[in-house]
C-alpha cells in the first residue's frame, strides 16, 4: 500500500498570502489529522477529519481551516499568513480514527513565510 | 491541560551502548501511548501501548507503560548509527484521534 502523501513538499509564501496544503491518506483510511511542527513548540495538533466532518480541533486561530473530501483526501488552508506560520505541516491517517488506531504520517509540507 | 514531558532532551552515545528514553505525562483518560522515530521528515511508528506493565518488543527496541506512575520508557539496546533520530512520545486521548506530543529526545549515536 502506498503511504500518506502530501503536496507540495516545499512552499514559500509572503506575509498576508494564503496557502492550501493537500494530504492523501493511505488507501482505506478514513481519518486524517493535521499537525504543525516548529522548533519552539514541537508537534501540535491542528484538527482531525473523519467522514468529511471535523471531529477534533486544536488550539489554533480561525485562520487555520481544513476540509475532507468524499475520497478521504484532505486539504488545510491558512489565510493571512504570518511569519510564525513557518513550519513543517504533517498529516497523518488512520483507518477509523479510534483512539487505539495507529496514525501514519506523511512526509510533510515545509512552509516558509517571508 | 494535557502535558507530556520527555527526557533527556538530547543524548549522545557510542555504538553498542544501551539507552533508555523517558516519557512522563499528566493526562487524564488517555487510551493509548505511542512512540515514533523522526529522522528527516515523517515520524515513523514504533510502538503503541495501551495496557500497563506489558512490554512491547521489536528487535533491539522495547517499550513499556506504567499507568500507575504515569510514565513510559523506550529502550534501545546495542545502538547503531542508524538509530540517530528524534524519538517522540505521544498520547491519544479519549476524544478521538488527537495526539498530544512530548518535546522529543534527540539521540545521536557515534561510531
Amino acid at each position: 500500500k502506498a503511504g500518506v502523501t502530501q503536496t507540495p513538499r516545499y512552499l514559500i509564501k509572503t506575509r498576508g498570502q494564503q496557502v492550501t496544503l493537500s494530504c492523501s491518506p493511505i488507501s482505506g483510511h478514513r481519518s486524517v489529522s493535521w499537525y504543525q511542527q516548529t522548533p519552539g513548540q514541537g508537534l501540535q495538533f491542528l484538527f482531525e477529519y473523519f467522514s468529511e466532518t471535523q471531529r477534533n480541533k486544536g488550539n489554533f486561530p480561525g485562520r487555520f481551516s481544513g476540509r475532507q473530501f468524499s475520497n478521504s483526501r484532505s486539504e488545510m488552508n491558512v489565510s493571512t499568513l504570518e511569519l510564525g506560520d513557518s513550519a513543517l505541516y504533517l498529516c497523518a491517517s488512520s483507518p477509523t480514527g479510534r483512539e487505539t488506531d495507529t496514525q501514519y504520517f506523511g512526509p510533510g509540507t515545509r512552509l516558509t513565510v517571508l | 491541560e494535557d502535558k507530556v514531558v520527555q527526557s533527556p532532551l538530547s543524548l549522545v552515545v557510542h555504538e553498542g551502548d544501551t539507552v533508555t528514553l523517558n516519557c512522563s505525562y499528566e493526562v487524564t483518560n488517555f487510551r493509548s501511548l505511542l512512540w515514533y522515530k523522526q529522522e528527516k521528515k515523517a515520524p515513523t511508528f514504533l510502538f503503541m501501548l495501551t495496557s500497563s506493565g506489558i512490554e512491547k518488543k521489536s528487535g533491539r527496541l522495547s517499550s513499556i507503560l506504567d499507568k500507575k506512575e504515569l510514565f513510559s520508557i523506550l529502550n534501545i539496546t546495542a545502538t547503531q548509527t542508524g538509530d540517530s533520530a528524534i524519538y517522540l512520545c505521544a498520547l491519544n486521548n479519549n476524544a478521538g484521534n488527537m495526539l498530544t506530543f512530548g518535546g522529543g529526545t534527540r539521540l545521536m549515536v557515534k561510531p
